[in-house]
């Protein structure tokens, strides 16, 4: 069984560049969630997606956008980063059908915006 | 605005005493609750799930839940110095219907003193 990755690991960017993220979700697993993690505090949900389509999102502006692939791999794009961006983000996939809904995370990606 | 609250600490113990974390939260119709483990600088590890009041069992850890006074514990026995990290709680506030986000308390971190 092949567990949650992400791509790129590190990333450095300079403020109002665009970046995207990569990940691929654990052999099984069809809902892919994105969390931000700043320093000190918990994961923040940013949005869902299941069947390809997004299904629920936190408290986050429109220049975080996603997408999900039919192999149930997704992105997360951010536009116009901010230095408030730098944190780490981290996907998580599920089952949607599966109860408890238990989530696994992947190692994440440290994004820093200068 | 649904919230998980948790002692952000440090919690410290001795080791081979037991480590008792602490969550409450805010959103009434909750259903699913999560403990996490996180090591500095690595991504969130589910270690528990409870749906139902009382307690569950799973090696050195038991989650106790009580619904009506919106509280959720993670016992830990003979705590190790390999336990020593940030423990996150995480709420599904819709039950299971819908998104299935999580909140995610701030953590507490716990250290075990040989």
């Amino acid at each position: 069984e092949t567990g949650v990755t992400q791509s790129p690991t590190h990333l450095i960017k300079t403020r109002g560049q665009q970046v995207t993220l990569r990940c691929s979700s654990q052999s099984g697993h069809n809902t892919v969630s994105w969390y931000q993690q700043a320093l000190g505090q918990g994961p923040q949900f940013i949005f869902q997606y299941y069947r390809e389509e997004e299904n629920g999102r936190g408290n986050f502006p429109p220049r975080f956008s996603g997408l999900q692939f039919p192999n149930y791999s997704s992105e997360l794009n951010v536009n116009a980063l901010e230095l408030d961006d730098s944190a780490l983000y981290l996907c998580a996939s599920s089952l949607h059908s599966g109860s408890p809904y238990e989530q696994y995370f992947g190692p994440g990606t440290r994004l820093t915006v200068t | 605005q649904k919230e998980v609250e948790q002692n952000s600490g440090p919690l410290s113990v001795p080791e081979g005493a037991i480590a008792s974390l602490n969550c409450t939260y805010s959103d009434r119709g909750s259903q699913s609750f999560f403990w996490y483990r996180q090591y500095s600088g690595k991504s969130p590890e589910l270690i528990m799930s409870i749906y139902s009041n009382g307690d569950k069992e799973d090696g050195r850890f038991t989650a106790q839940l009580n619904k009506a006074s919106q509280y959720v514990s993670l016992l830990i026995r003979d705590s190790q110095p390999s336990d020593s990290a940030t423990y996150l709680c995480a709420v599904n506030p819709l039950g299971g219907a819908g998104s299935y986000q999580l909140t995610f308390g701030k953590g507490t971190k716990l250290s075990v003193i040989p």
